[in-house]
C-alpha cells in the first residue's frame, strides 16, 4: 500500500524568508504523481503544485518549489518569500497512474508566517 | 464556472440517524470522489464514481454509500452513524483521463452527537 508521510506537524517562518516542508513516501509503482494541496482556513483544498515522477526536472510555480529525490521517495516543497496569506495547512499527496487520481494524502503541516 | 459545490456546508445528526451528503462536480468534469478528514488529519479516501459506478473504494465500511446521477452530480449516504464519523466530508472532482488535476469544494462539516 501506498503511504505519504509529513513529519513536521507545525512550521513557523518570517514574512518574507523562505520555508521548506517535508514529505517522504513508500510505492512500488514507478508511474506516478506527486501535489502539493494547500487548506486555508476555508476548507477548500488548492493545488499548489504537481509533479510527474518521470519528469526529470523540478516542477515550479511562481513562488513554489518542490525537490523530488525519486530514490530517496522524498518530495519537499519550497515557499520562498513567504506571505501571510500562505499560511495554511500544507499536504502532500501521491497518486499513481491509473489511479482515476485517487489520492493518497499525508497528515498534513501547519505552516504560520510571521509578520 | 461555480467549480466544485457541496451541501449543506454543516450538518448535526444523532447517533443511529442516516446522513445524505451532495456534490456537483466542475463543469465538464465527469468522475467525482469523496474523501473523510478527521479533525487534524489528512483526508481519507471513500470511493470514487464514473459514469454512474463505484470505480474505486477505500477502507470504509458498507455504511457508507454513493451514488452519480447522469448529470456527474453525487451523494454520499452514511447510515447508522457514529460518533467517530465526524468529519470534514470533501468532495474532489476530475476527469476520467489520466494526468487531470482534482478539483475539491470546500466541504461538509458533520457533527454527530
Amino acid at each position: 500500500a501506498q503511504t505519504v508521510t509529513q513529519s513536521q506537524p507545525e512550521m513557523s517562518v518570517q514574512e518574507a524568508e523562505t520555508v521548506t516542508l517535508s514529505c517522504t513516501y513508500d510505492t512500488s509503482e514507478s508511474d506516478y504523481y506527486l501535489f502539493w494541496y494547500k487548506q486555508p482556513p476555508s476548507r477548500q483544498m488548492i493545488l499548489v503544485i504537481r509533479q510527474e515522477a518521470y519528469k526529470q526536472q523540478n516542477a515550479t510555480e511562481n513562488r513554489f518549489s518542490v525537490n523530488f529525490q525519486k530514490a530517496a521517495k522524498s518530495f519537499s516543497l519550497k515557499i520562498s518569500d513567504s506571505q501571510l496569506g500562505d499560511a495554511a495547512m500544507y499536504f502532500c499527496a501521491y497518486t499513481f497512474n491509473n489511479a482515476g487520481n485517487m489520492l493518497t494524502f499525508g497528515g498534513g503541516t501547519r505552516l504560520m508566517v510571521k509578520p | 464556472d461555480a467549480g466544485v459545490t457541496q451541501s449543506p456546508t454543516h450538518l448535526i445528526k444523532t447517533r443511529g440517524q442516516q446522513v445524505t451528503l451532495r456534490c456537483s462536480p466542475k463543469s465538464g468534469h465527469d468522475t467525482v470522489s469523496w474523501y473523510q478528514q478527521a479533525l487534524g488529519q489528512g483526508p481519507q479516501f471513500i470511493f470514487q464514481y464514473y459514469e454512474e459506478e463505484e470505480r474505486q473504494r477505500g477502507n470504509f465500511p458498507d455504511r457508507f454509500s454513493g451514488h452519480q446521477f447522469p448529470n456527474y452530480s453525487s451523494e454520499l449516504n452514511v447510515n447508522a452513524l457514529l460518533l467517530g464519523d465526524s468529519a470534514l466530508y470533501l468532495c474532489a472532482s476530475s476527469l476520467a483521463a489520466q494526468n487531470t488535476e482534482a478539483f475539491f469544494g470546500q466541504g461538509t462539516r458533520l457533527t454527530v452527537v
